[in-house]
């Protein structure tokens, strides 16, 4: 079946720090894939999505590029804020079936 | 405008009761999701469903009931609440089942059980 497996957290960073989460799927055919964040207390909000290989989403400064060669959807980031602080989810969706499927989440919290 | 909303926002309640769960979507969208979210931020799918239609229903216990109005309503009961049941619920929505679209979230319902 399809999985989506992400590093595990607490990443814990200093402002302007890089930033980097990592990733990988497993899938049957060509997924779509996406980043949700959460922010304390709120909803799962769409960040950034790419439907086909080596497309990249990016939004607020967050890319990630649909890498099919390593099967790996990385989340990054130049410069990150106090404001950024948030659990961040990897999924994926089947196209062409009904599972969307979220990874386990990485919780990031970025430090002054 | 609130595209996916959700009351009550927090549900505080005794284990044994009954109480429900509504969302509402004004996206037009044709599919509704329910999912249960753990203390440790995991989220599972609970149902879904596509028209009015049931067309994902996880393992859960058959206490928890989902109804479906209309397509842009689709409300959770649970039946004799259990402590374990205690967690964050989150309505979701998307245009349609197939296809590379996203899921809109509500921005669900603390359920605290005691």
């Amino acid at each position: 079946g399809n999985s989506v497996t992400q590093m595990e957290g607490p990443v814990t960073l200093s402002e302007e720090a890089f930033l980097t989460i990592n990733c990988t799927y497993t899938a049957t055919g060509y997924p779509s894939l996406f980043w949700y964040v959460q922010y304390p207390g709120e909803g799962l909000q769409l960040l950034l999505k790419a439907t086909k290989a080596d497309d990249k989403g990016s939004n607020k400064g967050f890319e990630a590029t649909y890498r099919k060669e390593t099967t790996s959807f990385h989340l990054e980031k130049g410069s990150v804020q106090v404001s950024d602080s948030a659990v961040y989810f990897c999924a994926l969706k089947d196209n062409y079936g009904q599972n969307f499927v979220f990874g386990p989440g990485t919780r990031l919290s970025v430090l002054p | 405008d609130t595209a996916v909303s959700q009351t009550p926002k927090y549900l505080v309640t005794q284990m044994g009761n009954d109480k429900s769960i509504k969302c509402e979507q004004n996206l037009g969208h044709d599919t509704m999701y329910w999912y249960k979210q753990d203390s440790k931020k995991f989220l599972k799918i609970m149902f879904s469903y596509n028209n009015k239609e049931l067309i994902i229903n996880e393992t859960v216990p058959n206490r928890f009931s989902p109804k479906s109005p209309d397509k842009a309503h689709l409300n959770l009961h649970i039946n004799s609440l259990e402590l374990g049941d205690s967690a964050v619920y989150f309505c979701a929505s998307s245009q349609a089942t197939q296809g590379p679209y996203e899921q809109y979230f509500g921005p669900g319902t603390r359920l605290t059980v005691t």
